[in-house]
């Protein structure tokens, strides 16, 4: 079975700042990788995957990825970061041939404007 | 908004009841996915439906048992309920064969509380 694993669960910081958050996955196989995120009262939303090809991915609202598969990582990366990025972030795989998400804890993060 | 609907939005139940959640997909989507999320945890796989019929489960015990309609609405029910239920549930529908990679909609969740 997939595991993910996040660090720094909790991260606060000032807008403008640069934002990079960790995962890290345990799986033999070929795998999805996932960033979902769920901003104060919302649902999980996609904020971008890697499935194949080049390794960095490109999402939404100026957020991206980098798949490394030596070390089994995807960390999610935002070069300034606003206000309104304040959200819970979500790490996710799953194997090909299934949809069923492993997830990660999760990362607070806190935007002090 | 994701299309994906589920309720109640909150419930309270006492430790040994049986509680029934549902979740209506977005429309077309005959693949839908629960997720248990407890508090400060990321969301766990509970089971996968795809057109009615069970396609997958996570680590949980028989007494989580869940329905697929064939309008593709769905039921997560859970017996004889215990503290460590109390959790958000999620439900996530997608389109198409569950093969990999498919966007998953996820609706805000069932917010269960069991004293």
């Amino acid at each position: 079975a997939q595991s993910v694993s996040q660090h720094n669960h909790h991260v606060i910081l000032s807008e403008a700042a640069s934002l990079e958050l960790g995962c890290n996955y345990s799986y033999g196989g070929t795998v999805n990788l996932f960033w979902y995120v769920q901003y104060p009262g919302q649902h999980l939303q996609l904020l971008l995957k890697y499935f194949s090809g080049d390794p960095l991915v490109k999402g939404i609202k100026g957020f991206e990825a980098e798949f490394i598969k030596s070390k089994f990582s995807f960390n999610l990366r935002k070069p300034s970061v606003q206000w309104s990025d304040t959200a819970e972030y979500f790490c996710a795989v799953n194997a090909q041939g299934n949809n069923r998400l492993a997830f990660g804890k999760g990362n607070q993060v806190v935007v002090i404007p | 908004e994701t299309g994906v609907t589920q309720s109640p939005t909150h419930l309270i139940k006492t430790r040994g009841q049986q509680v029934t959640l549902r979740c209506s997909s977005q429309s077309g989507h005959n693949t839908v996915s629960w997720y248990q999320q407890a508090l400060g945890q990321g969301p766990q796989f509970i089971f996968q439906y795809y057109r009615e019929e069970e396609n997958g489960r996570g680590n949980f015990p028989p007494r989580f048992s869940g329905l697929q309609f064939p309008n593709y609405s769905s039921e997560l029910n859970v017996n004889a309920l215990e503290l460590d239920d109390s959790a958000l549930y999620l439900c996530a529908s997608s389109l198409g064969a569950p093969k990999g990679g498919e966007k998953l909609f996820f609706g805000s969740g069932t917010q269960l509380s069991v004293l």
